[in-house]
């Protein structure tokens, strides 16, 4: 089984609408990241979270939201979906420096 | 700032045809440089991680290195399956953060 999972995988929605991506890890890393990645733009981090009372932006959290439910969930939100919000989006994990990464979910914003 | 640049954007090899990725980094307090590799719509997976000049790590046929502005991932020999998007990455002592090259994309040709 997968270290860290993401659901949904794939998702389709339409301009206005909420969506939730979910992360869980089995891993037992304390700190949990979201990035989107877009052509040419490398990732970029939304927010991350060190533990479940820490919670913290990044470098493009205008327009999501986040909950980290548990040590081993950790939800991204965006509120009110517009289509420039189309992307790959990553959730990731770390105990130290080094991060490992979910097998993304690819969001289409119609 | 904190800014990590890979290049070149792409690279077509032949078969056993060795190269070299550069990524250079300007990352104050380096405390570690990161090398992913990310198969189309999948997570980057993790390679390796630098923490001082002159550190070197292998794995098969990459090889990376690191100098005090930059890095390396050196591919000897490399095969079709080593066709990938390589990205780097700098973890800076102030920021609790990563931060991404936009990656070379490596095309190994049989």
């Amino acid at each position: 089984d997968a270290d860290v999972t993401q659901t949904p995988r794939n998702r389709i929605t339409k301009t206005g609408k909420r969506i939730m991506l979910e992360c869980s890890q089995t891993k037992g890393h304390d700190r949990m990241y979201w990035y989107r990645q877009d052509p040419g733009l490398g990732l970029r981090l939304i927010y991350y979270s060190f533990d479940v009372k820490d919670i913290n932006k990044g470098e493009i959290s205008d327009g999501y939201s986040v909950s980290r439910q548990a040590q081993a969930k950790f939800s991204l939100s965006l509120e009110s979906a517009i289509p420039n919000q189309t992307a790959l989006y990553f959730c990731a994990t770390s105990q130290g420096y080094e991060q490992y990464f979910g097998p993304g979910t690819r969001l289409t914003v119609t | 700032e904190d800014q990590v640049t890979q290049s070149p954007e792409a690279l077509r090899l032949q078969e056993g045809e060795s190269s070299s990725l550069n990524c250079s980094y300007t990352v104050s307090g380096l405390r570690g440089l990161f090398w992913y590799r990310q198969d189309p719509g999948k997570g980057p997976e993790f390679l390796f991680t630098l923490y001082s000049a002159g550190e070197e790590k292998e794995k098969e046929r990459l090889k990376a290195t690191l100098t005090k502005k930059e890095s390396f991932l050196h591919i000897t020999a490399p095969k079709p399956e080593d066709s990938a998007t390589y990205l780097c990455a700098g973890h800076s002592g102030s920021a609790r953060q990563l931060t991404f090259g936009s990656g070379t994309q490596l095309t190994v040709l049989p």
